[in-house]
């Protein structure tokens, strides 16, 4: 079975430009969440989605969202970069809502200049 | 959330085993504990959960207190490519979803 897959893998952008990052979960997996990760703040949750509705949502600002496919590949959308916004992106499927092992994909490395 | 407490950072020698303990003073009795792991360079990948008895997998066994106020993981010989950054973490299953709470983690090292 193939493995959660983020694409791109790397990614630069300057200040106040927007950017998409897609991630694709497992097969039959219905819930896709999304974290940042920085060496200052380390993992925090940004969003989950299960069967295209967002379920939770984490501390972070509305220049972020995402949304959830029928096939329930994912996307994350944020909009006027800053240059916080540097961090390691990683999604993780789940099979089910509420328990069960999450499987994280490599991340996308956002750089922003 | 209930909080986690870990040490920094640990070391161990190779084929040894290796204890991560794992505070968690204020755990409520609908919290199972999770245990992840992050190598580097990778995303985190599960390791094993509980919530009262005493785990055992594949990977690592987990021994919860009587009281679960703390609990230990515990890899029984560690190998070069078991150092990683690892996370325990509560998940309240009634509340929270599929949203994991990371802590700071343990980072272990691991000397051949």
């Amino acid at each position: 079975k193939a493995g959660v897959t983020q694409t791109p893998r790397y990614l630069i952008k300057t200040r106040g430009q927007q950017v998409t990052l897609s991630c694709s979960p497992i097969s039959g997996h219905r819930s896709v969440s999304w974290y940042q990760q920085t060496p200052g703040q380390g993992l925090q949750f940004l969003f989950e989605y299960f069967s295209e509705t967002q379920r939770n949502k984490g501390n972070f600002p509305g220049r972020f969202s995402g949304r959830q496919f029928s096939n329930s590949r994912s996307e994350m959308n944020v909009s006027t970069l800053e240059l916080g916004d540097s961090a390691l992106y990683l999604c993780a499927s789940s099979a089910r809502q509420g328990f069960g092992e999450q499987f994280f994909g490599p991340g996308t490395r956002l750089t922003v200049l | 959330d209930a909080k986690t407490t870990q040490p920094n950072s640990m070391e161990s020698n190779e084929e040894e085993p290796v204890h991560l303990p794992c505070n968690h003073s204020t755990i409520s009795g609908t919290d199972y504990i999770h245990w992840y792991r992050q190598l580097p360079s990778q995303g985190p990948e599960y390791v094993i959960h509980g919530l009262t008895s005493n785990v055992n997998n594949r990977m690592a066994s987990l021994a919860i207190a009587e009281d679960r106020k703390s609990s230990t993981l515990i890899l029984h010989r560690a190998t070069l490519r078991d150092a990683a950054v690892y996370y325990c973490i509560l998940r309240d299953v009634q509340n929270a979803g599929n949203m994991l709470t990371f802590g700071g983690g343990t980072r272990l090292m691991v000397k051949p």
